[in-house]
């Protein structure tokens, strides 16, 4: 049972360049999140998505654009790094309606922008 | 959004030793999840408190909701080396299904 899958695990961008996060779940959740971690500053919400065809902002959108695919599939675009954008991104998934499912995360992608 | 502060941010003990970890806030919640984070993985969820005054158990690990649920606290007993990583509480947000995290604390029991 795989989970939730990232891709890729590292990557290094220098400043300007675009590249897109993939992720993917097999548990036939609803809904989808994008998470960045900074050290000293927990979890942040980037970006989620609550079902297929919706998105909505979390508390640290700007430089970043969304796309939820399909049911399994939410990809995180970076249209032009920054090296503010240096940072492990994670995404996860969880069931809705139910009143305290758990966020189920992937290993996370560590991004750095020279 | 409301702020969960987390103490201590980092705590190095011998294994075999008691601590406690907090979550505290000025804010009332309806309930709060614990995960716990091992490097190079993401977190997984520990417990949730729902009740004020609650604890749960969970082998060595002692959660608690405050009674007025505004905090929890995380005590374990007899720390393992295999209890490190980073401790993470975390909030539901009232509209919307999106969870809220403190920065966390970071244990390192040594052996």
């Amino acid at each position: 049972n795989a989970g939730v899958t990232q891709t890729p695990k590292f990557q290094v961008l220098k400043t300007g360049q675009s590249m897109t996060l993939q992720c993917a779940q097999d548990m036939n959740h609803n809904s989808m999140y994008w998470y960045r971690q900074d050290p000293g500053m927990g979890l942040r919400l980037i970006y989620y998505s609550a079902s297929e065809g919706t998105t909505d902002k979390g508390e640290v959108p700007n430089g970043y654009n969304v796309s939820r695919l399909n049911k399994r599939e939410f990809s995180l675009r970076l249209e032009s790094a920054a090296p503010s954008q240096t940072s492990v991104y994670f995404c996860a998934s969880s069931i809705p309606g139910i009143y305290n499912s758990p966020l189920h995360f992937g290993n996370g992608t560590r991004l750095t922008v020279t | 959004t409301q702020l969960l502060e987390q103490s201590p941010q980092f705590l190095s003990i011998q294994e075999g030793e008691n601590l406690t970890v907090y979550c505290n806030s000025s804010s009332v919640f309806s309930s709060l999840q614990w995960y716990r984070q091992e490097p190079g993985e993401g977190p997984v969820l520990l417990v949730t408190v729902v009740t004020g005054g609650e604890v749960k158990k969970l082998k060595r690990l002692t959660f608690q909701f405050g009674d007025a649920r505004k905090d929890s606290s995380l005590h374990i007993t007899a720390a393992q080396p295999g209890d490190t990583g980073l401790y993470l509480c975390a909030y539901r947000m009232e509209y919307g299904n999106k969870l809220v995290f403190g920065a966390g604390t970071i244990l390192r029991v040594k052996s």
